[in-house]
């Protein structure tokens, strides 16, 4: 089965700096996707980015990229120019294509704090 | 404008009075799932459907069940709630058609079961 750790359940940053949060998952299958989402207090599940693991280069959307290491299966979010709204739960997520179809397997969390 | 509704958004209930939560999308997506979220355990799959009519357990499905009569709905059902069903629900759907891709995600419901 996979897992998904992340081993940091909160981190705090300074606005207008950078933080990484860590993410390392474990498969057997080859074909699959990860994702970083983000949960502010509203709750809802906001997709921040997503790395197909075909894929060599790492994904980047605007202020928030991704460091892929497949044979490590690492998966960390790097956040550059943190901003007071970047504050909320992160959570990383795995998923693949086995025989419960595209079910995603969530870790536990990271409660990020942006200090003004 | 696509997405992911579902209802009630909050309810409180007593156990053993049995409940539906609902949800829609309407982007024709194949792939519709619930999981439910608990502190400190992230988010755990309840029940899936990979299609109409096609239904199976997820990680966590004792005292849930589901069905997919429509492509667009897949309503989770709390026939006797318990105390330790109170949670946070999330309804998400995905294309799918055969490869991993990603999941959308409806506002999520608070359940609290006295």
């Amino acid at each position: 089965a996979q897992t998904v750790t992340q081993s940091q359940p909160e981190m705090s940053v300074q606005e207008a700096e950078t933080v990484t949060l860590s993410c390392t998952y474990d498969t057997s299958e080859s074909d699959y996707y990860l994702f970083w989402y983000k949960q502010p207090p509203s709750r809802q599940m906001i997709l921040v980015i997503r790395q197909e693991a075909y894929k060599q280069q790492n994904a980047t959307e605007n202020r928030f990229s991704v460091n892929f290491q497949k044979a490590a299966k690492s998966f960390s979010l790097k956040i550059s120019d943190s901003q007071l709204g970047d504050a909320a739960m992160y959570f990383c997520a795995y998923t693949g294509w086995g025989t419960s179809g595209s079910r995603l397997t969530f870790g536990e969390g990271t409660q990020l704090t942006v200090n003004p | 404008e696509a997405q992911v509704t579902q209802n009630p958004r909050y309810l409180i209930t007593v156990t053993g009075k049995k409940l539906t939560v609902t949800c829609s999308q309407n982007m024709n997506h194949e792939y519709m799932s619930w999981y439910r979220q608990d502190p400190g355990l992230g988010l755990r799959q309840i029940y899936y459907s990979m299609n109409v009519e096609v239904t199976d357990k997820g990680d966590v499905p004792e005292g849930y069940k589901v069905s997919r009569k429509e492509k667009r709905n897949f309503p989770l059902i709390l026939e006797s709630p318990s105390p330790n069903q109170t949670s946070l629900y999330f309804c998400a759907s995905s294309i799918a058609r055969g490869s991993p891709d990603t999941q959308y995600f409806g506002p999520g419901t608070r359940l609290t079961v006295l």
